[in-house]
């Protein structure tokens, strides 16, 4: 099975800062990558798909970009309701459906 | 708006069993696969099991095959987990996901039930 190692696990930004997240897959997975933002006590939310596919509705500061093994979250200004954890997974035609293990982001 | 709900979660001692269901509103349920992904306390998310829309193909995790049982009724708009033999591991948030687009990105989500095993 395909394995995802985000990096950092842990992130201190400020507001404005621009910010980004790399998901690394343990083998090539095309541009097959979503991106969720969980907050405390929510459901995860989906930001990107296929690596760099807004999904309605989501601000146009976060973007996707990469293919293959690597593959970056940007958040171009942080606004103080960014401050969240963030995972990317494996998207595939059939499971399993793996996670990375999360990006804690934390105000500065 | 679309929607899912799920219930069924609680407290449960080891080796019980606890079935949950998931509710879908606003989204034409039968033409969908559906998830259940989930979130133990202060960790990440884990896949847990799928069911394509017609119920032919069913997956689980490793983790749960042979305990977990996924099913769903489309005249019912309804998911569910069956969970048995449940151990201390198994505590977790569940969340159902609809699996959407050409390549299964999960949205929506559910809302979240607490499945607690302790004794």
């Amino acid at each position: 099975d395909i394995q995802l190692t985000q990096s950092p696990s842990f992130l201190s930004a400020s507001v404005g800062d621009r910010v980004t997240i790399t998901c690394r897959a343990s083998q090539g997975i095309s541009s097959y990558l979503a991106w969720y933002q969980q907050k405390p006590g929510k459901a995860p939310k989906l930001l990107i798909y296929a690596a760099s596919t807004l999904q309605s509705g989501v601000p146009s500061r976060f973007s996707g970009s990469g293919s293959g093994t690597e593959f970056t979250l940007t958040i171009s200004s942080l606004q103080s309701e960014d401050f969240a954890t963030y995972y990317c997974q494996h998207l595939n035609s059939y499971p399993p459906y793996t996670f990375g293990q999360g990006t804690k982001l934390e105000i500065k | 708006e679309v929607q899912l709900v799920e219930s069924g979660g609680g407290l449960v001692k080891p080796g019980g069993s606890l079935r949950l269901s998931c509710a879908a509103a606003g989204l034409t349920f039968s033409g969908h696969s559906m998830n259940w992904v989930r979130q133990a306390p202060g960790k990440g998310l884990e896949w847990v099991s799928s069911i394509s829309s017609r119920s032919v193909y069913i997956y689980y995790a490793d983790s749960v095959k042979g305990r977990f049982t996924i099913s769903r009724d489309n005249a019912k708009n309804s998911l569910y987990l069956q969970m048995n033999s449940l151990r201390v591991e198994d505590t977790a948030v569940y969340y159902c996901a609809r699996a959407y687009g050409d390549f299964n990105w999960f949205d929506p989500w559910g809302q979240g039930t607490l499945v607690t095993v302790s004794s």
